[in-house]
């Protein structure tokens, strides 16, 4: 069975400081990976994604993530935070030859104050 | 480009009563999924639909919810005699088969009274 764990519900930042939102999963066999972010009042919008290409996966809006198998890890980086990067953010795992049905985190809602 | 969309965005009921949800997807998109997101909570997988047919269904699907996608394109969500813990958030998602990226709808709030 897959799962995800989001390490934080809430991760409080400075206006240009560097985000890090910490993300751990479980899968029997290699996953596909992904971090989508959820803006108040609005969809559900894939930042990135690992299907097991390059192991540094880059994203919209500066956002990138490593994967690391030996760590069973996913975390999700921006060198410098915007305001307009308040919203929140999930972790997914989905297996590979399956139909893809997505598995999420609970989420980590990062606020960035001035 | 349309995204997926789906109606209503809100609906209250008060408890008993049944509610349909529809979703339209990307136009080219075979795969389907609904999901529900409860507050606080990620979302949740409920079914998959490839074309036409129902290939899965979580547990969290009791036999008052029904899906349907009848002719491949559009789908509907029914729940019947609604309770209170169905109150939620009720996501849509497609993508196309030769991609891993599922694209969401903006949902429909379920509030039972």
């Amino acid at each position: 069975a897959q799962s995800v764990t989001q390490l934080g519900s809430h991760v409080s930042v400075s206006e240009g400081a560097l985000v890090l939102l910490r993300c751990n999963y479980s899968s029997s066999v290699p996953p596909y990976l992904f971090w989508y972010v959820q803006y108040p009042n609005q969809g559900l919008q894939l930042l990135l994604k690992y299907t097991s290409a390059a192991t540094l996966v880059k994203g919209i809006n500066g956002f990138e993530a490593e994967f690391k198998k030996s760590e069973t890890s996913f975390h999700l980086t921006k060198p410098s935070a915007h305001m307009s990067d308040a919203a929140e953010y999930f972790c997914v795992v989905s297996v590979k030859g399956g139909y893809n049905k997505l598995i999420f985190g609970a989420g980590t809602r990062l606020a960035v104050h001035p | 480009d349309t995204g997926v969309s789906q109606d209503p965005r809100h609906k209250i009921t008060k408890r008993g009563q049944n509610v349909t949800f529809r979703c339209d997807p990307i136009s080219e998109h075979n795969r389907l999924y609904w999901y529900r997101q409860t507050l606080g909570q990620g979302p949740e997988f409920l079914t998959y639909f490839q074309n036409e047919a129902q290939l899965e269904k979580s547990r969290l699907l009791s036999d008052r919810f029904s899906a349907e996608r009848p002719k491949g394109s559009f789908s509907t969500l029914e729940i019947q005699r609604t309770e209170q813990g169905d109150s939620a958030m009720y996501l849509c998602a497609s993508r196309r088969s030769d991609s891993t990226e599922q694209f969401f709808g903006p949902g429909t709030r379920l509030t039972v009274l």
